[in-house]
């Protein structure tokens, strides 16, 4: 198994607050991604990174930010959290070999 | 935009049934595609993949074959078992492993 640790496994939280999400990878691969799961909806991208300090917005970034500040961390931090951002949080890292490797999830609880 | 469309389910069937999960895909360039499975609790986890037309991925007894004529991946397998229950999802990318597309997910329930 790739070496992807999501921290924590469940929060739950009240609207207003902030929360940071992280993610660490002991593989050294160079994208690091942020997706929110939610029924009906599959998997969504949140933002993305392709290096430190490298990120970019993907589909639902409204409302989040992340840094990568290094090669092996990727935290994602909801500046104050509200009813929609409950769901669970995935982090997936991928080289070029075009395989992405998922986190075991957050289960993120916003009341 | 790229996008990945595929039937949501729940799909349940009985144990050595056959199994056909459609999907299908709308893309600029040409894509890679995939399979992923995600087991109740845990991350998602390749399950196979096709890097060009006509290639067959294969894994586990689950094949999918990239149809580019029909814009298809669908994933197929002869007998399932009650192991097998899962959400599959079926995805591609365009550039290079840069940035993947989902499609929703399909549940499926396998029965003793």
């Amino acid at each position: 198994d790739a070496g992807i640790t999501q921290s924590p496994r469940h929060k739950v939280t009240e609207t207003g607050t902030p929360v940071t999400l992280r993610c660490h990878q002991t593989e050294n691969h160079r994208y690091m991604y942020w997706y929110r799961q939610d029924p009906g909806h599959g998997l969504r991208l949140i933002h993305y990174s392709y290096g430190v300090k490298d990120t970019d917005k993907g589909e639902v970034s409204d409302g989040y930010s992340v840094s990568r500040s290094k090669t092996e961390d990727f935290l994602l931090t909801l500046e104050s959290a509200t009813s929609s951002q409950t769901s669970v949080y995935f982090c997936a890292i991928s080289e070029s070999s075009e395989k992405l490797f998922f986190g075991s999830g957050t289960q993120l609880s916003v009341l | 935009g790229d996008s990945v469309t595929q039937m949501e389910g729940p799909v349940t069937l009985s144990e050595e049934a056959f199994l056909t999960i459609n999907c299908t895909y709308t893309a600029t360039g040409y894509p890679s595609l995939f399979w992923y499975v995600q087991y109740p609790g845990e991350g998602l986890q390749l399950l196979l993949k096709a890097t060009k037309a006509d290639d067959k991925g294969s894994n586990k007894g689950f094949e999918a074959t990239y149809r580019k004529e029909t814009t298809s991946f669908h994933l197929e397998k002869g007998s399932v078992q009650v192991s097998d229950s899962a959400v599959y999802f079926c995805a591609l990318t365009t550039n290079y492993g840069q940035n993947f597309v989902f499609g929703p997910g399909t549940r499926l329930s396998v029965l003793p």
